[in-house]
This record gives structure tokens, C-alpha cells and sequence, in this order.
């Protein structure tokens, strides 16, 4: 089946404006994970969804990051006012998720291509 | 608070060969997954194989193998009859079973496979 898709793959922004960045987790996935990985690091865990409970927003870096989830559908990672250090590439992720009773099958997660954020 | 390192930042290898790629993690868990993500220059982070710490017997994948040593905290990867389509950057993950919503990444390795 379809994998994870993100939109758009690069976005090119001004330092002060707003972007939104899109992810479409796999059909029947509960969780969501938003990453944020800088140029040649590892990858930042940013905000974490499961089902209809409250979000994990503790790797969220600023208050000018926050992030939606319609239901277990599609989620927006939303950044406002950019600064230059907000490039990176973010990375979204989903898997089965806690409904699936928890194991190694249902919490691997399953990554999308990115979008690749540039702040001038 | 966990952490991953990888201590190799950059790596070679011929192809057909075999390399290893190593990884130690730190934690005061009991109930955990570790998991190998490759990432080529496509930026797509693909699951190369994953392992639960309850197990002993360590996981395989045609030509990826892990050794987990779990007293250690060590969690290696082989990959045997190195191909070309191997280059990329791979990292490795932690994951707590209690808390499946984070993972903590290593800062990767770069791995080359040269003809």
C-alpha cells in the first residue's frame, strides 16, 4: 500500500513568515511522530499522536511550533515567525499505534520523504 | 533520559565485503526495541531490521544481521556482501515499550561502499 507522503518536498521561505508542512501517515495507523533532523545530525523528536488522546508536545522547541491531527488522518506541523535556524529537513512518521495492544510490530514506525525547510 | 551514540561517524568498504557498523545506547529500561534506519540521499529513512530486548536471539534480515549484546548496551550491525545500493547514512533508535512515542536517534553513521 501507500507509504507516508509529505508536502511539499522543499519549501523556501523568508525569516519572520509562516509555513505548514503536511503529513499523510499510513491508511489504519493510528500514531503520528513529527522529527526534525539539521544537516548531517540525527533526527529531534518533535511531537508524538496517538488516536484521540492529548499529544506528546515535549520536543517541541519554541511556542512558535505547534502541530494538528484531524482525527487518525492527516496532521500539520505549523511553524511560525521562522528563524534561519528552523532549516532542517522534518520528518514525518506513522505506525499501528498503541491500539494494537503494543509490540515491536505495532510501534515501528514508518518514515516519509521530508521537507526540506529553508529559511533565508 | 536516553541516549544513542554512534561512534563512527563515517565509514568504507569494498563492495562484497562485509563492515560493521556499531551503536551503544544508554539506558535504565528493561522493556525496549532497538531498531537500524537506512537513509540515502533520497532522504527516505528506510527500517533495515529491528530487535526487541527480550530476545536473546539476535534479529536478521537476508544480508543484515545485528548483534545485541544487552548487558553491554551494544547493538552492532553487519552487513554481509556489501552492495553499492548500501551507500547512505544509518542510524540507530531506541525506543521505550512503555513510552512507543519517542524515538531517540544516534547522530548516524556514513556509510560508502566503494566498486
Amino acid at each position: 500500500g501507500a507509504g507516508v507522503s509529505q508536502s511539499p518536498s522543499n519549501k523556501v521561505t523568508e525569516k519572520g513568515k509562516d509555513v505548514e508542512l503536511r503529513c499523510d501517515p499510513i491508511s489504519g495507523h493510528t500514531a503520528l511522530y513529527w522529527y526534525r533532523q539539521r544537516l548531517g545530525q540525527g533526527l529531534e523528536f518533535l511531537i508524538y499522536f496517538q488516536g484521540n488522546s492529548a499529544p506528546d508536545k515535549s520536543g517541541l522547541p519554541s511556542d512558535r511550533f505547534s502541530a494538528e491531527r484531524t482525527g487518525e488522518s492527516v496532521s500539520t506541523l505549523t511553524i511560525q515567525r521562522t528563524q534561519q535556524e528552523d532549516s532542517a529537513v522534518y520528518l514525518c512518521a506513522s505506525s499501528l499505534g498503541r491500539s494494537g495492544g503494543g509490540s515491536v510490530r505495532t510501534d515501528t514506525q514508518y518514515f516519509g520523504p521530508g521537507t526540506r525547510l529553508t529559511v533565508l | 533520559a536516553q541516549t544513542v551514540t554512534q561512534s563512527q561517524p563515517e565509514m568504507s568498504v569494498q563492495e562484497a565485503e562485509t563492515v560493521t557498523l556499531s551503536c551503544t545506547y544508554d539506558t535504565s529500561e528493561n522493556n525496549y526495541y532497538l531498531f537500524w534506519y537506512k537513509q540515502p540521499p533520497s532522504r527516505q529513512m528506510i527500517l533495515v531490521i529491528r530487535q526487541e530486548a527480550y530476545k536473546q536471539q539476535n534479529a536478521t534480515e537476508n544480508r543484515f544481521s545485528v548483534n545485541f549484546q544487552k548487558a553491554a548496551k551494544s547493538f552492532s550491525l553487519k552487513i554481509s556482501d556489501s552492495q553499492l545500493g548500501d551507500t547512505a547514512m544509518y542510524f540507530c533508535a531506541f525506543m521505550k515499550r512503555s513510552n512507543a512515542g519517542k524515538s531517540t536517534f544516534g547522530d548516524g553513521t556514513t556509510l560508502t561502499v566503494k566498486p
